[in-house]
Formats: C-alpha cells, structure tokens, sequence
C-alpha cells in the first residue's frame, strides 16, 4: 500500500535560514506528490503539488521537486520567515484514487 | 466565497455513547472526504463521496463508524458506542473532482472528538 514518512518534528530554526523537510513515499503507480500546511488556529491548505516524475512544485518560496529515482519529495526554502510557522504535511494520491495518504506532520518554528 | 465547515468544532462525550459529525463542503464540489488525526499521527483516510455514493470506505476503522451524504452536499459522520481510541481531530475535505490524483482537496477546521 501507499505510505509517506517524512522528517519528524519539531524544527527551529531562526528567520532567514534555510529550510529542508525530508519525505519520501512508497506507492504503486506514479503518484501525484503534494505538500499542505496547517497555520495556527487555520485549517490544512495545500502548499504545492506535482504531479509527474521532475516536476518542481512552488508556492510562497517553497519549492519541492519529484524524484522518482530517489522516491522523495523533500519541502525547501532558501529563507524562512516569521510567518512560515506552521506543520507541514506531505501527501500523496493515486491517479483514479482521490485519497490523500499523509505523514505524520513537521511542525516548523521560526524564530526571530 | 465560503469554505469548507464543519459542526461542532469540539465534542466531548462519554464512552459508549454515539456522535454525529457534520460537513458542508463547498458548494458544486462533488467529492467529499473524511480523514481523521489522533495525537502525534498523520491524517487517516476514512471514507470518499462522489455525489452522494460512497466508492471508497476502505479506511472506516469499525463497523461503528458509518456516513451518509446526501443532495451532493452536506455528509454527517457517525460513531456508534463510542471508544477513548476514536478521541481525534476528524477531518472534512471537498475537490472538484475534475481529473484523478490531481484536485486540491480543501479542508475544513475541523471537530476534536474526545471521549472520556
């Protein structure tokens, strides 16, 4: 079956630095890859998406790029924020499947 | 235009006792999922609507869990003699549908169920 693990949490880092957030899945198929965010007191939101093998997906600054040599997935941005405070999720789907199958969550903090 | 919501936001009950869970998805979305999150887990995939039929209950834990839909709109989730283990964030999400694998699903805030 189809699972997603990525970096466990939690994460600090001080603004301006760069991010990294590792996943990487196991699916059958070529899956679509996804990344949602979940701000504080806000529901998930997707971040950015890719749906074939070395599409680069990027929303906010953040980008990921799909592998499918390495099956990963990973989530980056050259220089964080404030305001990128949030748990992270990476998510994928199979086509003609509609359910998304998650990581546990990265919750990130940034600090001043 | 409004999003995806979902009633109560928090629901305490008892063990053994029944809950039901509501979502209004985002109108003219035809696919509705249901996730749940327990405490340090990712999300769980429950149950899939297309329209008001239900082609993917795979992830419905127990046969105590059960959902309808209904005018393509509104989905209730229900949990029967409820246990401590069903304590968790549930989780409504709304896509268009259009294409396989690839639509947005649009979340709602969410219902924490715990039971005591």
């Amino acid at each position: 079956g189809n699972s997603v693990t990525q970096m466990e949490g939690p994460v600090t880092l001080s603004e301006e630095a760069f991010l990294t957030i590792n996943c990487t899945y196991t699916a059958t198929g070529y899956p679509s890859l996804f990344w949602y965010v979940q701000y504080p007191g806000e529901g998930l939101q997707l971040l950015l998406k890719a749906t074939k093998a070395d599409d680069k997906g990027s929303n906010k600054g953040f980008e990921a790029t799909y592998r499918k040599e390495t099956t990963s997935f990973h989530l980056e941005k050259g220089s964080v924020q404030v305001s990128d405070s949030a748990v992270y999720f990476c998510a994928l789907s199979n086509f003609g499947n509609e359910k998304l199958t998650f990581g546990t969550g990265t919750r990130l903090t940034i600090i001043p | 235009g409004a999003g995806v919501s979902q009633s109560p936001s928090n629901k305490v009950t008892e063990k053994g006792k029944d809950v039901e869970l509501r979502c209004d998805p985002i109108s003219g979305h035809t696919a509705l999922y249901w996730y749940r999150q327990r405490l340090g887990q990712g999300l769980e995939f429950l149950i899939y609507f297309q329209g008001n039929s239900a082609p993917d209950k795979s992830g419905l834990p127990s046969d105590r869990f059960s959902a309808e839909r209904t005018g393509e709109s509104v989905s209730t989730l229900t949990i029967q003699r409820t246990q401590q283990e069903d304590s968790a964030v549930y989780l409504c999400a709304s896509s268009l549908a259009i294409a396989g694998g690839e639509n947005e699903q649009f979340f709602g805030p969410g219902t924490r169920l715990t039971v005591l």
